[in-house]
């Protein structure tokens, strides 16, 4: 079955570039989704279909997809950046949507 | 302003049944597929089930397979996870979540705050 592979941990200072990436077979041909979910709150959708951001995400939010690797990457970074983030695509195979286990950006 | 409101959560011995509830208002219910996503203390997201705008399609994670069934009422705005045969590995914190296509799969783009089950002895 599809996996989505993520580092656990990803840490940044403010004001630098935090990149978080997510790992699978050929994740380039598929259209990979983020969220950002905020100690005791529900996730939230910050970008979809790789590169695309939902209505009220700040554009230091951005995404990329290529090859086995498909990258979140938040520009000056800030302390309410501070989050676990998800990847998420649909593999069409299983037909179930599946999850990265999720990366801890730290904000120092 | 959508919202998706989850309860039927609790505490349950294993081997019991719960039926969880998600109100959803501020959208067009049927015409959007919905889905049940689960996240254990302090882990990472689980989906767990997903039901087309009509439920002519759904799809389980082998994780519950057999034992978990979805099912949608659009005249009430309403979606449902009924849980049977539960186990102490199905204790998490269950999200309702709205997808953004109506007969398939593809991204969450809103999300309840989740009701809590305990399958404890």
């Amino acid at each position: 079955s599809y996996v989505l592979t993520q580092p656990p941990s990803v840490s940044v200072a403010p004001g630098q570039t935090a990149r978080m990436t997510c790992g699978g077979n050929n994740i380039g041909r598929k259209s990979v989704h983020w969220y950002q979910q905020k100690p005791g709150q529900a996730p939230v959708l910050v970008v979809y279909d790789d590169y695309d951001r939902p209505s009220g995400i700040p554009e230091r939010i951005a995404g990329s997809n290529s090859g086995n690797t498909a990258t979140l990457t938040i520009s000056r970074v800030e302390a309410g950046d501070e989050a676990d983030y998800y990847c998420q695509v649909w593999d069409t195979t299983s037909d179930h949507l599946l999850f990265g286990g999720g990366t801890k950006l730290t904000v120092l | 302003e959508v919202q998706l409101v989850e309860s039927g959560g609790g505490l349950v011995e294993p081997g019991r049944s719960l039926r969880l509830t998600c109100a959803a208002s501020g959208f067009t219910f049927d015409d959007y597929a919905m889905h049940w996503v689960r996240q254990t203390p302090g882990k990472g997201l689980e989906w767990v089930s997903g039901i087309s705008w009509n439920s002519g399609g759904l799809g389980y994670a082998d994780s519950v397979k057999g034992r978990f069934t979805i099912s949608r009422d659009n005249a009430k705005n309403s979606l449902y996870l009924q849980m049977n045969s539960l186990r102490p590995e199905d204790t998490a914190l269950y999200y309702c979540a709205k997808d953004s296509r109506n007969n398939s799969w593809y991204f969450l783009d809103s999300w309840g705050q989740g009701t809590l089950v305990t399958v404890s002895s």
